[in-house]
This record gives structure tokens, sequence and C-alpha cells, in this order.
């Protein structure tokens, strides 16, 4: 089945490491995007990329780093900059050249700082 | 700037019940307006959108239309089943065109529907 698979669905990190949020997509989609999802806050967007090897900053892009080295995957990194980094984070896709506004998401990772 | 904003949560309602979920929003020129659906354990999806004023979307039984002279999108079903029971994101695009990377989303409202 086509989709979007994150992993890991879980996890915990103790203050001062960096960690890795994988993202796959394989819809044959351009666009690919890293959204935070705060209780009561809604979503906020951190990275976007339209093409390989290209991404641009979103609205909180500070603490995070991202790569889009292949179509299919656009790995975040959680760097030990970011001040508050537990959150739910969501990774969407969308057809870049047909952009209707129509987002795919996956399922989330719950990243839990202790 | 842009902003949306929904009726806080939680909303909790019968089966059968009338659904009604407020949404206005914040906007220069002319965006164009959604609702995504979030369930329990999964990501978003999109429900329905609208482009232009006048609009309704609908998907599922829920409808929405675009109101611009009161700057709203509200989201309604006339009866609700408990598979609906979801959190429910009001959402716009900056640009009329309706481009996903300039979306703004609503804080969410949880729906629970009791049998």
């Amino acid at each position: 089945d086509g989709g979007i698979t994150q992993s890991p669905k879980y996890l915990f990190r103790k203050e001062g490491q960096n960690v890795t949020l994988s993202c796959e997509q394989n819809l044959n989609h351009d666009a690919m995007y890293w959204y935070r999802q705060d209780p009561g806050q809604g979503l906020r967007l951190i990275y976007y990329s339209q093409i390989v090897n290209d991404f641009q900053k979103g609205d909180i892009a500070e603490g995070y780093s991202v790569s889009r080295e292949k179509k299919e995957s656009f790995p975040l990194t959680v760097t030990s900059a970011q001040k508050n980094p537990t959150a739910f984070y969501l990774c969407a896709s969308s057809i870049a050249g047909r952009d209707t506004g129509e987002l795919f998401f996956g399922e989330g990772s719950r990243l839990t700082v202790l | 700037g842009n902003s949306v904003t929904q009726m806080e949560g939680p909303v909790t309602l019968s089966e059968e019940a009338f659904l009604t979920i407020n949404c206005t929003y914040t906007a220069t020129g002319y965006p164009s307006l959604f609702w995504y659906v979030q369930y329990p354990g999964e990501g978003l999806q999109l429900l329905l959108k609208a482009t232009k004023a006048d609009d309704k979307g609908s998907n599922k039984g829920f409808e929405a239309t675009y109101r611009k002279e009161t700057t709203s999108f509200h989201l309604e079903k006339g009866s609700v089943q408990v598979s609906d029971s979801a959190v429910y994101f009001c959402a716009l695009s900056r640009i009329s065109s309706g481009s996903a990377r300039q979306l703004t989303f609503g804080s969410g409202t949880q729906l629970t529907v009791l049998p």
C-alpha cells in the first residue's frame, strides 16, 4: 500500500542529545514536510522540501535540521539546541506539480525528552 | 498575519446528534479553506475543502460553506456516528491557489461521540 511511514513511533531522549526521526514515502510525491503538534496549538511547520537536495525553513526551524538526498526520504534531526523538543512530530507529503493544498500525513512520532 | 480560530473542545455528543464545529479565519486576499481530521493513533487526512467564497465542501456526510462576509468555514454533520470521534482541524492556505506549503492550522477540536 502507498503511504508515509514514520519511525520510531515513540522515542525518549536525554537532554543534550540529538535525535533523528525517519520519514519515508512511496507515493512518488515531490514535496515533503515536517510539522510539530503541541496540545492546544495545532500544527506548526518546521521544514519543507519541494525537490531533492533542496529544503526551506518553516515557521519554527530553530533547533532542527533536515536533509533530502532521496525523493522518498526526508529525515528530521532534533538537535540539542531545540529548547523544548518534547512534542508529536508529523511528516507529510504532497504532489508539488499539482499543488491543491492536500497533504498526506504519516502516523507521527512522539518524542519525549527526559 | 493569517490565523485560524476554532471552537474549543472537547465536544461530546450522543450518536445521531447534529454537529457544528465553528471555524473563523483572518487572512489577506482570498485563501482556500480546509478541514482535516485526525482519527486516534493516525495522522491527519483531508476531509473537505473550498477554494472560493460560497463554495461548499462535502465528504462523508460532513459539510462546510466558505462564508467570506463572516470569514467563517463551520463544519456540520446532520447525524454523527461513534466512528466520527476524532480531532478536527480547520486550516487555510495563505495564497489563493491553495498551496500545501502555505497552510495555517487551527488548534483542533476533539469530538467524542457516545453510543
